[in-house]
């Protein structure tokens, strides 16, 4: 059981490149988060999939862009990097409504150069 | 803006000595969890109370919520240098669909 899975684990872009980072979870969980980290803070939502086929818009959206391909993946793509997004990326999975806990990937550390 | 802001955002104490970190929160919510994160590793759910209940236990960890300061607290007793690490709460709010927001995390060393 991997639980949430996030490919690639590290990633150094040049501003203005693009990039797709990839989640999957295998809990047959309804709903998936994305989380940006950055030092010394804590996580703030980028956006958020209530179900397949809904994502709706977190916190911190702009510059992002997502895909809830099916129930198990839920991507994040950057379409032209900026040095700003030079961050610490998680993908999260609930069961609906966040009723339960959420279970987290071990992040992607990317950084925009 | 954070819905939840833990306080203290650092803590520094002696194995064996308790440790306790506090969140506020600005609106009603469905439920309030802790998380811990290990230094670059992801979030690792420890304890979930409900908007209905007041305290909860589980292991070290006592949990305790008031809704009415829109505030909630985290005991650790008998701390390990294990217990190293941030501690994060999040709060999911009635209005916001499923959608789980995160304090900025309090800092806790354990030292042996």
């Amino acid at each position: 059981n991997a639980g949430v899975t996030q490919t690639p684990k590290f990633q150094v872009l040049k501003t203005g490149q693009s990039m797709t980072l990839q989640c999957a979870q295998d809990m047959n969980h309804n709903s998936m988060y994305w989380y940006r980290q950055d030092p010394g803070m804590g996580l703030r939502l980028i956006y958020y999939s209530a179900s397949e086929g809904t994502t709706d818009k977190g916190e911190v959206p702009n510059g992002y862009n997502v895909s809830r391909l099916n129930k198990r993946e839920f991507s994040l793509r950057l379409e032209s990097a900026a040095p700003s997004q030079t961050s610490v990326y998680f993908c999260a999975s609930s069961r609906p409504r966040g009723v339960t806990e959420a279970f987290f990937g071990q992040g992607t550390r990317l950084t925009v150069v | 803006s954070q819905q939840g802001e833990e306080d203290p955002q650092a803590l520094s104490i002696q194995e064996g000595e308790n440790a306790t970190m506090n969140c506020s929160y600005k609106t009603s919510i469905n439920n309030l969890q802790w998380y811990r994160q290990n230094s670059g590793r992801g979030l690792v759910h420890l304890i979930l109370i409900r908007s209905n209940e007041r305290e909860k236990h589980s292991g070290r960890l006592r949990v305790t919520l008031d809704t009415s300061k829109k505030s909630s607290s985290l005991l650790i007793t008998a701390s390990r240098a294990a217990d190293t690490a941030s501690y994060f709460c999040a709060t999911l709010v009635e209005t916001s669909g499923s959608r789980l927001t995160f304090g900025e995390g309090t800092q806790l060393t354990v030292n042996p």
